[in-house]
């Protein structure tokens, strides 16, 4: 089973800063099968990236998503105030089985 | 616009059963794999059960296997989870989302507002 290791668990910003989200597998998995996630208080998840690096429909470009190896990134560039919230990352594997890593807090400095 | 309208929640005493139905629109159902995703109080999202275009393949976490039911109603748009054997461990808001691709074994990209489960004596 794959575990996906997600840190920090909190990260203090404040508007305007970058913000850097890490997502670390513990086997290799096809970036393909890699997603964020964005969650707001009493919300749904919404789906940011996937693919790795492809944005979904409607996010704005001040969201990306990198890989290296089993090392996953989501990089805000600059932070607007609607972006503190929890993100998560997520990964389809075999089995076959969907598992989400156990979030990071962006939240306001 | 795509919409998914998750129902049934409710408390019920460990041991008891539960039917939750998540109620599409918007897109057409048939051609969608669905899931169940669930997220205790407090908690990070836990992925639960997956269903074919068809109900004829599901999938489940092992936390559920032989206690879950997954199935779909393509001629009312409608995706179901029956619940037996409940736990205090299954307490949760429970969603209902659409797999991204019509091929299936993908992300999720759209997700229904949430309904409450809360299992407890």
């Amino acid at each position: 089973e794959i575990v996906l290791t997600q840190s920090p668990g909190t990260l203090s910003l404040s508007p305007g800063e970058r913000a850097t989200l890490s997502c670390r597998t513990s086997q290799s998995v096809s970036s393909s099968y890699l997603a964020w996630y964005q969650q707001k208080p009493g919300q749904a998840p919404r789906l940011l990236i996937y693919g790795a690096s492809s944005r979904a429909t409607g996010i704005p470009d001040r969201f990306s998503g990198s890989e290296s190896g089993t090392h996953f990134t989501l990089t805000i560039s600059r932070l607007e105030p609607e972006d503190f919230a929890v993100y998560y990352c997520q990964q389809y594997g075999t089995s076959p089985t969907w598992t989400f890593g156990q979030g990071t807090k962006v939240e306001v400095k | 616009q795509v919409q998914l309208v998750e129902s049934g929640g409710d408390l019920v005493k460990p041991g008891g059963s539960l039917k939750l139905s998540c109620a599409a629109s918007g897109f057409t159902f048939s051609d969608y794999y669905m899931s169940w995703i669930r997220q205790p109080p407090g908690r990070g999202l836990e992925w639960v059960s997956y269903i074919s275009t068809t109900g004829t393949t599901v999938y489940y976490a092992d936390s559920v296997k032989g206690r879950f039911t997954i199935s779909r109603d393509n001629a009312k748009n409608s995706l179901y989870l029956q619940m037996n054997s409940l736990r205090a461990e299954d307490s949760a808001v429970y969603y209902c989302a659409r797999d991204k691709s019509r091929d299936g074994y993908s992300h999720f990209d759209y997700w229904g507002q949430g309904i409450p489960v809360t299992v407890s004596s």
